[in-house]
């Protein structure tokens, strides 16, 4: 079946540094991929996506890039911030319309001052 | 900006007491969905549904989980009895659920039970 395979945590970096989180999939057709960020106590916010193959999402200085011959979707950014800290899930779906997502397991990024 | 409500935000409760959470999603979205999210864990569906009607509740413990979305807006989730490893973060997610697009789903600030 469909599945996300994210890095294990945490991730501990100083202000400024460059990030990446990695994730691979395995899924039987075309999936849009996702990034969601959990802030302390709350829900799920999306971050970027990507619905086909070499699409680039990009938000708030993250990007990632949907990369079949890979089946990766790695999540970047240059320099990070204090308030960058928090959970990152990775997650596909078929790409249909009303397809429940398939989360990895979550990357706790802690960012120091 | 709409937003996916939920509550009670928290719950504590005895194992084999009666629990339920309530999900008002986005207006005018179709589709809604409920996921469990256990500690240190990514969210796992339970139950989706297209207005009114179950999709998916392949993964509802039906023996003692029931959900429902009687008009196709609101819904409520209930466990009946609850156990102790029922204790999660229950999430309720929305999207608009149209045919041809890709669906990005929202999700409300969950409801976090404790089950003692």
């Amino acid at each position: 079946g469909n599945s996300v395979t994210q890095m294990e945590g945490p991730v501990t970096l100083s202000e400024e540094a460059f990030l990446t989180i990695n994730c691979t999939y395995t899924a039987t057709g075309y999936p849009s991929l996702f990034w969601y960020v959990q802030y302390p106590g709350e829900g799920l916010q999306l971050l970027l996506k990507a619905t086909k193959a070499d699409d680039k999402g990009s938000n708030k200085g993250f990007e990632a890039t949907y990369r079949k011959e890979t089946t990766s979707f790695h999540l970047e950014k240059g320099s990070v911030q204090v308030s960058d800290s928090a959970v990152y899930f990775c997650a596909l779906s078929e790409g249909q319309a009303g397809t429940a997502l398939i989360f990895g397991k979550g990357t706790t990024l802690s960012v120091s001052s | 900006e709409a937003e996916v409500a939920q509550s009670p935000r928290y719950k504590i409760t005895e194992k084999s007491q009666a629990v339920a959470f309530w999900c008002d999603p986005i207006s005018g979205h179709a589709t809604l969905y409920w996921y469990r999210q256990i500690l240190g864990q990514g969210p796992e569906l339970l139950v989706q549904f297209q207005d009114e009607s179950v999709v998916d509740d392949s993964q509802l413990p039906k023996d003692r989980f029931s959900a429902e979305r009687l008009k196709g807006v609101d819904s409520t989730l209930k466990i009946q009895p609850a156990e102790l490893g029922d204790s999660a973060m229950y999430l309720c997610a929305s999207s608009l659920g149209l045919a041809g697009i890709t669906d990005t789903q929202y999700f409300g600030p969950g409801t976090r039970l404790t089950v003692l």
